[in-house]
Parts: C-alpha cells; sequence; structure tokens
C-alpha cells in the first residue's frame, strides 16, 4: 500500500537551515507529482511546495520562496524539502503528500520543525 | 494567496446532518471544480474525504457528500455519528499551480 514517511525534523535557531526528507513505498513514485504542506500548532494546513514528476516544475507559496526549495530523487523514491533562513513563523509539521488531481490522497505522518533560540 | 473562508466550528446531533462551508473568490473555488475537503483528528494526517468538489475516494462513506455554488463549496455529513467529530478542511485550485486551503472547521457532535 501507499506509504511516506518524513523525517528530518527537529530543534533549529533562526536563521539556520534544515533538509527534510520523505521516503515513499507502495506506488509508482516517478508517476506523481508530490507537494510540502505544513500546519503551525493549533492552525490549519498551509500549501507549501509542488514538485512535478520530472523534478523540472516546481512551484513555491509566497511564505517560504526564496527560502525553501524542494526536490526529488526518483531513482531513490525520495522527496526532500531544503529549509534555510527559517524563522519562529516556520514552525510547524511539516507533512508530504502525493498530488492527484489538485487534491492529496495520501499523506505521511508529518515531521515537527521547531525554530526557535 | 488568502486563504479560504471556513466557520470555525459547527456542532449537531447524532444522526443529524450538518453543513459546513467554505468561500473563496472566482479564482479559486468559483473559477476550478478542484474543490477537496479533508478530515483530521487531533495529532493525525488529514485524510481525503472529498476531491473534485463531488467525487469520494474509494472507502468514504456515501454520508459525506460535496458541492459547490458560485465562490462557496459544502460539505455536508449525514447521519453524524461520534467518529465524526474532527477538524475539516476545504482546498481548492487557485490557478498557476497553487493550492489554498480554508482555515478549518472544528466539528462537535452533541
Amino acid at each position: 500500500q501507499v506509504q511516506l514517511a518524513e523525517s528530518g525534523g527537529g530543534l533549529v535557531k533562526p536563521g539556520g537551515s534544515l533538509r527534510l526528507s520523505c521516503a515513499a513505498s507502495g506506488f509508482s513514485f516517478s508517476d506523481y507529482y508530490m507537494a510540502w504542506i505544513r500546519q503551525a500548532p493549533g492552525k490549519g494546513l498551509e500549501w507549501v511546495s509542488y514538485i512535478s514528476t520530472s523534478g523540472s516544475t516546481k512551484f513555491h507559496a509566497d511564505s517560504v520562496k526564496g527560502r525553501f526549495t524542494i526536490s526529488r530523487d526518483n531513482a531513490k523514491n525520495s522527496l526532500y524539502l531544503q529549509m534555510s533562513s527559517l524563522r519562529a513563523e516556520d514552525t510547524a509539521t511539516y507533512y508530504c503528500a502525493r498530488v492527484g488531481g489538485w487534491s492529496y490522497a495520501y499523506w505521511g505522518q508529518g515531521t515537527l520543525v521547531t525554530v526557535s533560540s | 494567496q488568502s486563504a479560504l473562508t471556513q466557520p470555525r466550528s459547527v456542532s449537531g446531533s447524532l444522526g443529524q446532518s450538518v453543513t459546513i462551508s467554505c468561500t473563496g473568490t472566482s479564482s479559486d473555488v468559483g473559477g476550478h471544480n478542484f474543490v477537496s475537503w479533508y478530515q483530521q483528528y487531533p495529532a493525525k494526517a488529514p485524510k481525503l474525504l472529498i476531491f473534485e468538489v463531488t467525487r469520494r475516494p474509494s472507502g468514504v462513506p456515501d454520508r459525506f457528500s460535496g458541492s459547490k455554488s458560485g465562490n462557496t463549496a459544502s460539505l455536508t455529513i449525514s447521519g453524524l455519528q461520534g467518529e465524526d467529530e474532527a477538524d475539516y478542511y476545504c482546498s481548492s485550485y487557485a490557478g498557476s499551480y497553487i493550492v489554498v486551503f480554508g482555515g478549518g472547521t472544528e466539528l462537535t457532535v452533541l
């Protein structure tokens, strides 16, 4: 069955960097667009980044543009989110999700990123 | 990239029906038939309930239904059950590869 497993979260100081990973299994990873979605503690969902099947097309929300970069390695069935210049407002649980028709049918369990000094 | 507008909370009695609204603009909800609804329990990942306004993934009970009129989409849950008590989020494609979410609605089953 489809499984997505995020890793790489943790505590980081403001201005620091972190790289999140998402390991995919149970489906043909290279056939699907993928996304990162985040949820601040006690808050709603926010779309962060989106990447096409080949990785040639990438989009980021205005709130992270220029600081976050989404990428993928189809040979390793893995999705990544490189985060830099982190701010307190980036504190959230980050989910990777499989995109289908602009909806997200499959989500990982999430990884918590805390930005604090 | 403004968030869609949902009521903060709704409630309904066991066995009754409730409807959660999701209001956007002609650039998102009104302009595309890519509205989705998600159910989320505390500390769990969201689960897709409805996609493309009215379609249900396999395994989602037909008690859950979606609709849209103009710039407002709606999720109706009929025959409320205790397990329906959760947070519900709508989302919509907004063009240019952007997806916007609603702020979420907490459903209480009385």
